[in-house]
């Protein structure tokens, strides 16, 4: 069945550093991929979503390249914030949306 | 314009009894999903609801069930709670099945 894997963490960055969480994907057919982040206390928010092979998804200077070939849609950003700690869910839309597991990221100054 | 909200925000409840969660979706969505998620886990699909039928279920027993009202809102009731339930219950909607959702802040239910 389809499924999602995601790095496991938790990852420690310092401000300004680069961040990469990996997200690889099994699925039949063609799903749309997306980044959800989810704050301490709060529900999940769209980050970002590709739904084609080779779309680049951005938002707030994350970005995520769906990759057909290597089943992938890697999460980057070039110089994370504080205010960037958070857990990352890797998501795709098969006959149901599958998350990953999360990866909990902590920024610090 | 209100996004996805739910009632309550917490529960405790014992073991064997039942609950009922809310939720409304945010304005101009017509699909309505729940999610449990236990600590630190992803959230896990519970089932979909559209023009009030159950469209997709995940791998949940029968004691899970639901029901969407003609204003697109709905319940998750859950029967003959077990420890195990105990967990953040997230609701999502959307305006077609596969587009993206969007989350309330969820449930926190805590059986004793």
């Amino acid at each position: 069945g389809d499924s999602v894997t995601q790095m496991e963490g938790p990852v420690t960055l310092s401000e300004e550093a680069f961040l990469t969480i990996n997200c690889t994907y099994t699925a039949t057919g063609y799903p749309s991929l997306f980044w959800y982040v989810q704050y301490p206390g709060e529900g999940l928010q769209l980050l970002l979503k590709a739904t084609k092979a080779d779309d680049k998804g951005s938002n707030k200077g994350f970005e995520a390249t769906y990759r057909k070939e290597t089943t992938s849609f890697h999460l980057e950003k070039g110089s994370v914030q504080v205010s960037d700690s958070a857990v990352y869910f890797c998501a795709l839309t098969g006959n149901q949306f599958y998350f990953g597991t999360g990866t909990s990221l902590t920024v610090i100054p | 314009d209100a996004g996805v909200t739910q009632s309550p925000t917490h529960l405790i409840k014992t073991r064997g009894q039942q609950v009922t969660l809310r939720c409304s979706p945010k304005s101009g969505h017509d699909t309505v999903s729940w999610y449990q998620q236990a600590l630190g886990q992803g959230p896990q699909f519970i089932f979909q609801y559209y023009e009030e039928e159950e469209r997709q279920r995940g791998n949940f027993p029968d004691r899970f069930s639901g029901h969407q009202f003609p204003n697109y809102s709905s319940e998750l009731n859950v029967n003959a709670l077990l420890l195990g339930d105990s967990a953040l219950y997230l609701c999502a909607s959307s305006l077609l099945s596969d587009q993206p959702q969007h989350f309330g802040d969820g449930t926190r239910l805590s059986i004793l």
